[in-house]
């Protein structure tokens, strides 16, 4: 089953604009990991958060995890065609490293 | 390039057979997961590898399904008497896991397995 979900499922923006996409999750984690899915390039890690910090940043991402509200959001400033992917949230359950993955957002930059 | 390989990266074959994937990770990484993915759906989380120890298996795994990783480097998943719902692409990904474990996991590019 997914613990994670998406939201939204489906995003489209014009390049430079911002993209935002959610994450909620179900049971306690140690941590909460980004992916990025493209055809060319298959699942790539973006960045990971700990469940004792609120906000990282890397570039032009940055990503918040509130874990009163099991959730965490992936904001991607600037966006270039190139961020055309699908995104995805990972989390481990606390006491595994059995990640779960959620739905996926998919987001299409428009040029 | 080190990064993650898996071979084959397709496989075609008809229900009944039997099939094994291959996986070689980075070769310093010490855990090694397989997850199944299939069409517009994130990945599902299979098993994982402490070394040459399976430490996790998910329940979804039915036991025509076996992985190994003899000696801690290279893993194989076998899966018997294969299913036109076990059509999937299946990853492989590997990271170094430390104090706390909290690496990020590198993924290959998949091997998809198509059942006729």
């Amino acid at each position: 089953s997914q613990q994670g979900e998406e939201d939204p499922q489906a995003l489209s923006i014009q390049e430079g604009e911002n993209a935002t996409m959610n994450c909620s999750y179900k049971t306690s984690i140690n941590n909460l990991q980004w992916y990025r899915q493209n055809s060319g390039r298959g699942l790539v890690h973006l960045i990971l958060i700990r469940s004792n910090e609120r906000e990282k940043h890397s570039g032009r991402l940055r990503v918040t995890l509130d874990t009163s509200k099991k959730s965490s959001s992936l904001l991607i400033t600037a966006s270039r065609a190139a961020d055309t992917a699908s995104y995805f949230c990972a989390t481990d359950p606390s006491g595994t490293y059995k990640y779960i993955f959620g739905t996926g957002t998919r987001l299409k930059v428009l040029a | 390039d080190t990064g993650v390989s898996q071979n084959p990266r397709h496989k075609i074959t008809k229900r009944g057979q039997n099939v094994t994937f291959r996986c070689d990770p980075i070769s310093e990484h010490n855990r090694l997961y397989w997850y199944r993915q299939t069409l517009g759906q994130g990945p599902e989380f299979l098993t994982y590898f402490q070394n040459e120890a399976q430490l996790e298996k998910s329940r979804l795994l039915s036991d025509r399904f076996s992985a190994e990783r003899p000696k801690g480097s290279f893993s194989t998943l076998e899966i018997q008497r294969t299913e036109q719902g076990d059509s999937a692409m299946y990853l492989c990904a590997s990271s170094l896991g430390g104090p706390g474990g909290y690496n990020e996991q590198f993924f290959g590019p998949g091997t998809r397995l198509t059942v006729l």
